[in-house]
């Protein structure tokens, strides 16, 4: 399956600040990578899927300012969280979809706004 | 609104005994349908995909779709300590598009006792 690493895996910041977080992928080209959200003990929340080259789709409900998502090469995806306060603190996972139609995750990037 | 149902559990299972765990989808349309492994405090791995009616065997995985009755289940035979997580089931809709979002359910915690 496609290789998807993710940097950083944790992180702890002040309130206020902002995180970016790395999606690479590292055996193939992918054109949409998908960004996801979990909660303790909650299932996988998309928040937006991430387009090469332009802007991202975001879901109903995730502000597309706080979150921000640049697509900038094939292989790599950011997320943003500007602003984070305690309440975006949760398990940020990014994915990507195989041309054969299966999708594969990153390890994660835990996130904890004190 | 599309859903993916899942028993959240716990299901535990004896080693070596059969663990059954099962999923109902609400879109007749569906294509894709995965089954994913989540360790606590880990991001989700792809265990199994199955695209047609019938069973689908790898290694002590056996994925069974159904279509008409809009169910999917996964058995897990002799099962392992190291087998206990949570497993989700995701669907991906036929009308999914290039990016085709999949939809996952809550997932089924899975305890396999010594």
């Amino acid at each position: 399956g496609a290789v998807v690493s993710q940097h950083p895996s944790r992180v702890i910041c002040k309130s206020g600040t902002s995180v970016k977080i790395e999606c690479r992928s590292l055996d193939f080209q992918a054109t949409t990578m998908f960004w996801y959200r979990q909660f303790p003990k909650q299932s996988l929340m998309l928040m937006a899927t991430s387009n090469e080259g332009s802007k991202a789709t975001y879901e109903q409900g995730v502000e597309k300012d706080k979150f921000l998502i640049n697509h900038a090469s094939l292989t790599l995806s950011t997320l943003t969280v500007t602003s984070a306060h305690p309440e975006d603190s949760s398990f940020y996972i990014c994915s990507l979809r195989w041309p054969y139609n299966e999708q594969f995750f990153g390890p994660g990037t835990r996130l904890t706004v004190l | 609104q599309k859903e993916v149902e899942q028993n959240s559990g716990p299901l535990s299972v004896p080693e070596g005994a059969i663990a059954s765990l099962n999923c109902t989808y609400s879109d007749r349309g569906s294509q894709s349908f995965f089954w994913y492994r989540q360790y606590s405090g880990k991001s989700p791995e792809l265990i199994m995909s199955i695209y047609s009616n019938g069973d689908k065997e790898d290694g002590r995985f056996t994925a069974q779709l159904n279509k008409a009755s809009q169910y999917v289940s996964l058995l897990i035979r002799d099962s392992q300590p190291s087998d206990s997580a949570t497993y989700l089931c995701a669907v991906r809709g036929e009308y999914g598009g290039s990016q085709g979002n999949l939809i996952f359910g809550k997932g089924t915690k899975l305890s396999v006792k010594p």
